[in-house]
């Protein structure tokens, strides 16, 4: 069974750093692209960006180049996001998915990891 | 960024049928497959349909999706108070100076 499981929800203060963590099991890791997705409160989903753990190749989406950073670690099959200095608009639940294909959407979501971020 | 266009709500009673669209453009829709999620509150987003129209293992037949140019559309024959969720679409957009995934706005689905 595909499972992303998600490291558990953080509460920081804006200027702070944070890396969420996102741990792929029941499926080659190294084979499979895992991306990033945010929704706001009460708003829509919006794509990220992605890697591919076998080379580290990474994609983002324009909106949120150079605003966050993906990573993995292929030997503990585990994929990260990682802020520098979280604003308030960070506020969010963040997933992760696995993707078959670059160029295709999603199949397999984690099931989500709220950070708060305020002062 | 911009999203696909989905209507807020739809309602039908228990036993009925719905259907969802989901309206791009070339650079998505057009040109790429679809895929539609079902999210229900706390849980993780389940994938229902991909490729526009292909069903995975153990999603039941009561599902199915359509793609015609630029829209897509989702369809849920046999309404069950279970099916109350959101549905997403989502496709890839190739419009800006990198190809990533568009979502649509989510449809709320009460089955009365």
């Amino acid at each position: 069974e595909v499972q992303l499981v998600l490291s558990g929800a953080e509460v920081k203060k804006p200027g702070e750093s944070l890396k969420i963590s996102c741990k792929g099991s029941g499926y080659r890791f190294t084979s499979y692209w895992i991306g990033w997705v945010r929704q706001m409160p009460g708003k829509g989903l919006e794509w990220m960006g992605i890697i591919y753990p076998g080379d580290s190749d990474t994609r983002y989406s324009p909106s949120f180049q150079g605003q966050v950073t993906i990573s993995a670690d292929k030997s503990i099959s585990t994929a990260y996001l990682q802020w520098s200095s979280l604003k308030a608009s960070d506020t969010a639940m963040y997933y992760c998915v696995r993707h078959v294909r670059v160029a295709e959407p999603p199949d397999y979501w984690g099931q989500g990891t709220l950070v708060t971020v305020s002062s | 960024q911009s999203v696909l266009t989905q209507p807020p709500s739809v309602s039908a009673a228990p036993g009925q049928k719905v259907t969802i669209s989901c309206s791009g453009s070339s650079s998505n829709i057009g040109n790429n497959y679809v895929s539609w999620y079902q999210h229900l509150p706390g849980t993780a987003p389940k994938l229902l349909i991909y490729e526009n129209d292909k069903r995975p293992s153990g999603i039941p037949d009561r599902f199915s999706g359509s793609k015609s140019g630029t829209s897509a559309t989702l369809g849920i024959t046999g309404l069950q108070t279970g099916d109350e969720a959101d549905y997403y679409c989502g496709a890839w957009d190739t419009s800006l100076s990198a190809g990533h995934v568009l979502f649509g706005g989510g449809t709320k689905l009460a089955v009365l």
